[in-house]
């Protein structure tokens, strides 16, 4: 199974700040995606990624696939932005996802 | 353009009823997952399937069963239904390395 590990837990930022959440997993992986959750809401996919960097308007994503490590960086964080970001790896065998605890973003003005 | 739709946002059963919770995908992935939420635990799985009539359990699969007839839809039943499976539930779809997920069912028992 692979285990996946994100930190920070919780995360309090003043608006603007740069932001970064980190996602470490254990087996090797064909893709890993971030998800985005705001309170009593559903769950968005904000990326795929299987190499290098991808960047959605404030949001980068990177991936290191030789050291198992992802992660997810916001610039000029906004309050907007408050919600919970989960990482889900893809594994190179099996056919489920796994997924991080979830790291909570609050982003005050 | 909605691509996993999950029947109910919101849903209140008693104990001991018999609960159905649906999935829809309309992209023709052939692995479809039911998950549930709780606070402190993250997402866990409960069972997926890889093809029509086919599936598998997950980690929690206990209380669950699923039905998958047809390859767009996949059914989550609660049996008799408890307090210790109110919860957020998750569906997803998977086609290699694209995934999608339902907006989720948060069901209270009482």
């Amino acid at each position: 199974k692979n285990e996946v590990e994100q930190s920070p837990q919780n995360l309090t930022a003043q608006e603007g700040e740069f932001i970064t959440i980190n996602c470490s997993y254990s087996v090797g992986i064909s893709a890993l995606h971030w998800l985005q959750q705001h309170p009593g809401g559903g769950i968005v996919s904000l990326f795929m990624l299987s190499s290098g960097k991808k960047k959605h308007g404030r949001l980068i994503a990177t991936i290191n696939i030789q050291e198992k490590h992802s992660s997810l960086h916001i610039t000029a964080s906004h309050p907007r932005d408050s919600a919970v970001y989960i990482c889900a790896p893809h594994s190179n065998s099996g056919y489920a996802l796994n997924f991080g605890k979830g790291t909570s973003l609050l982003v005050t003005p | 353009d909605v691509k996993v739709t999950q029947s109910s946002r919101y849903l209140v059963k008693r104990t001991g009823e018999k609960v159905f919770l649906e999935c829809v995908q309309d992209m023709d992935h052939e692995n479809m997952f039911w998950y549930r939420q709780d606070p402190g635990l993250g997402l866990r799985l409960i069972y997926f399937s890889y093809d029509v009539k086919m599936k598998e359990k997950g980690d929690i699969p206990e209380g669950y069963s699923v039905s998958r007839e047809k390859k767009e839809r996949f059914s989550l039943i609660l049996e008799s239904a408890s307090t210790n499976q109110t919860s957020m539930y998750l569906c997803a779809s998977r086609q290699n390395t694209e995934a999608f997920f339902g907006q989720g069912t948060r069901l209270t028992v009482v």
